[in-house]
């Protein structure tokens, strides 16, 4: 099993550019969340899915869009990117039960000039 | 507001014992997990506690004091491997995981 994967591992974007981050997962779980971490602060929610054909807001929506049309996949995201987006982007998934512990992906390194 | 504080860093000698420490404000509770991450990787889940008391596992253990709003992961006989960061997260009442800003772990010789 590959776990959970992301792709790309890194990208380099101009203000205003689009792109889309994906995360895929082969162990069947239903929840799927998105994460930014930044330096001096703890990860935070962009946005979720607690199953396929659904996502809800996380934390700090504002700027992404995802979707989650196959339960393998939790795409990300980003219309016009802002300097403020230079961050490392982490997936997760966890399965169906509430207090299950989420797996990570190795992360996107986003790079907005 | 909801709220998770540990300290930014430490510093341990290997092969001694280091205590780092969580505490947590948040809307309801529905246990906390101590994960590990290492420069550049995914963080990776270490421990989870939702009752009070000492959870053993191997040479890390987590403590859990709910009245407290504490918790501490221990870490015994430390080797070069152990340096990394330690990510606390505490489960809300809608089962969402807030997130300590980690503490960043540097081993010794």
């Amino acid at each position: 099993n590959a776990g959970v994967t992301q792709t790309p591992k890194f990208r380099v974007l101009k203000t205003g550019q689009s792109m889309t981050l994906l995360c895929a997962q082969d162990m069947n779980h239903e929840y799927m969340y998105w994460y930014r971490q930044d330096p001096g602060m703890g990860l935070r929610l962009i946005h979720y899915s607690v199953g396929e054909g659904t996502t809800a807001k996380g934390e700090v929506p504002d700027g992404y869009n995802v979707s989650r049309l196959k339960k393998q996949n939790f795409l990300l995201g980003l219309e016009s990117a802002a300097p403020s987006q230079t961050s490392v982007y982490f997936c997760a998934s966890k399965n169906g039960k509430e207090q299950e512990t989420q797996y990570f992906g190795p992360g996107t390194r986003l790079l907005v000039l | 507001g909801q709220n998770i504080d540990q300290p930014t860093e430490m510093t341990a000698t290997e092969g001694a014992i280091v205590q780092i420490n969580c505490t947590y404000q948040t809307s309801g509770f529905n246990g906390l997990f101590w994960y590990q991450q290492h420069a550049g990787e995914a963080p990776t889940f270490l421990s989870y506690n939702v009752l009070d008391g000492l959870e053993e596992k191997g040479r890390f253990s987590s403590f859990l004091s709910r009245s407290k709003g504490y918790s501490y992961l221990l870490l015994k006989e430390l080797q070069m491997k152990d340096s990394a960061s330690y990510l606390c997260a505490v489960m809300d009442s809608n089962y969402q995981l807030i997130w300590g800003a980690g503490t960043k772990l540097i081993i010794k010789p």
